[in-house]
């Protein structure tokens, strides 16, 4: 079955280090979305891609960086962690633009 | 003021009984609307999908929107213990904006046999 997943499931980092967040779908979608969900904030979008090449910024996208050079995948790079990251992050995917979001299960990432 | 403001909670019923979450939002841009289930430690699971205002029914879950006072609602009913689970409401304005979802807080649903 075609599915989205994301990997590490759990990850601990260090303040300053670089850390990537991989998320890879076998739907051949062509949108694909990150965001991040905290207590009081609900979910909220970092980074999105309409198709390979294209990316562009959300709500929440200073400190993270994505690049798409394929269909299947969008990886979120933290360039230098810091603690206000600490955070759970969820990609989502979908066929077209009248299309829902369908998410992964998410990675839990701790930055100490 | 948030976009989306949805009841947190927590809400617990009995086995069987019939479930109404609900959510309001002040963007006149939203144009699609949906629910998601959240178990704990799971990503968001799309329940239902609705464009503009109306009904739209699938098994024993019905979702609602009216856009003329900016309201959507979910209902469950004969409620079961595996519906326990976070909701989350959540609205996209399409377009240029989409997949730009703004989502509720969330409501904590317990249903206890």
């Amino acid at each position: 079955d075609a599915e989205i997943t994301q990997s590490p499931r759990h990850k601990i980092t260090e303040t300053g280090r670089q850390v990537t967040l991989a998320c890879h779908q076998t739907w051949n979608h062509n949108n694909m979305f990150w965001y991040r969900q905290d207590l009081g904030h609900g979910l909220r979008l970092i980074h999105y891609s309409y198709g390979v090449h294209d990316t562009n910024k959300g709500e929440v996208s200073d400190g993270y960086s994505v690049s798409r050079s394929n269909t299947e995948d969008l990886p979120l790079t933290l360039e230098s962690a810091a603690s206000s990251q600490t955070s759970v992050y969820f990609c989502a995917s979908s066929e077209d633009r009248v299309s829902p979001l369908h998410f992964g299960n998410g990675t839990r990432l701790t930055v100490t | 003021q948030k976009e989306v403001e949805q009841d947190p909670g927590p809400l617990s019923v009995p086995e069987g009984a019939i479930v109404s979450l609900n959510c309001t939002y002040s963007n006149s841009a939203f144009q699609y609307f949906m629910w998601y289930r959240q178990y704990s430690r799971k990503g968001p699971e799309l329940l239902m999908y609705t464009y503009s205002s109306g009904n739209k029914e699938d098994g024993r879950f019905t979702a609602q929107v009216d856009k003329s006072s900016k309201y959507i609602s979910l209902f469950i009913r004969d409620s079961q213990p595996s519906d326990s689970a976070t909701y989350l409401c959540a609205s996209d304005a399409g377009g240029t904006s989409y997949g730009k979802l703004t989502f509720g807080q969330g409501t904590i649903l317990t249903v206890h046999p």
